[in-house]
């Protein structure tokens, strides 16, 4: 089983579409988060989860919503879709204390 | 400038060697994470440390606290060592993680 698994792994699509990333941990964690890489492999925080509730929301554009409707998925819903989103979108889950940090896979995302 | 500078950014070694990667940080931390992204593009934490020294396999994690500096050794490397590893710091009560740009390993026969 899978311990942090994200939908799609890849993702084309056209801008000014809207797109959802979802995510689900079978960790028993706290915590989830979205970070996004982009281009030159820089990762970098975009939100945070504890519990269903948002604690982190690092100035990304009100474009990016998170929904978490429960505490092992975190979504990610973008709208209206410009091309420098394209990157890598990473779901994360760990403990309260930052142990047993667990990383997706990823999803590519390609805005043409 | 970077909250947290890793060095080198490219490193190429021949298998057997041993390597180091350093990892120097400006904020606050409660803990650092070691981490590995292979060619694949998954993430992996190898280590996460709040002072000392660990160890796993050929693996080993050192931290300076007070120097505000971890390094990441292989010994006897191989090439399916060849990965971008990355130091993140985790900071606040948020456990978010605030990461390094990556030094990426090549390691031929």
């Amino acid at each position: 089983d899978t311990a942090v698994s994200q939908t799609p792994k890849y993702l084309v699509t056209q801008m000014g579409n809207d797109k959802s990333i979802k995510c689900e941990q079978n960790l028993g964690h706290d915590t989830m988060y979205w970070y996004k890489q982009d281009s030159k492999k820089f990762l970098k925080i975009m939100f945070s989860y504890n519990n269903k509730e948002l604690i982190i929301n690092e100035t990304v554009p009100n474009r990016f919503s998170p929904k978490s409707p429960d505490k092992a998925h975190l979504n990610l819903h973008i709208n209206s879709l410009e091309l420098g989103d394209s990157a890598v979108y990473f779901c994360a889950s760990s403990q309260d204390s930052g142990h047993g940090y667990t990383f997706g896979s990823g999803t590519r995302l390609t805005v043409v | 400038k970077n909250e947290v500078e890793q060095s080198p950014q490219n490193l190429t070694a021949q298998e057997g060697e041993f390597i180091t990667i350093n990892c120097s940080y400006s904020v606050g931390i409660s803990a650092l994470h070691w981490l590995q992204q292979h060619p694949g593009g998954g993430i992996v934490s190898l280590f996460m440390l709040s002072s000392g020294k660990k160890k796993h396999g050929r693996l080993i994690a050192t931290i300076n606290i007070q120097e505000k500096h971890s390094s990441l050794h292989i010994t006897a490397s191989h090439p399916r060592d060849s990965a971008v590893y990355i130091c993140a710091a985790l900071t606040g009560t948020a456990s978010k993680l605030t990461f390094g740009t990556g030094t990426r390993l090549q390691v031929t026969l």
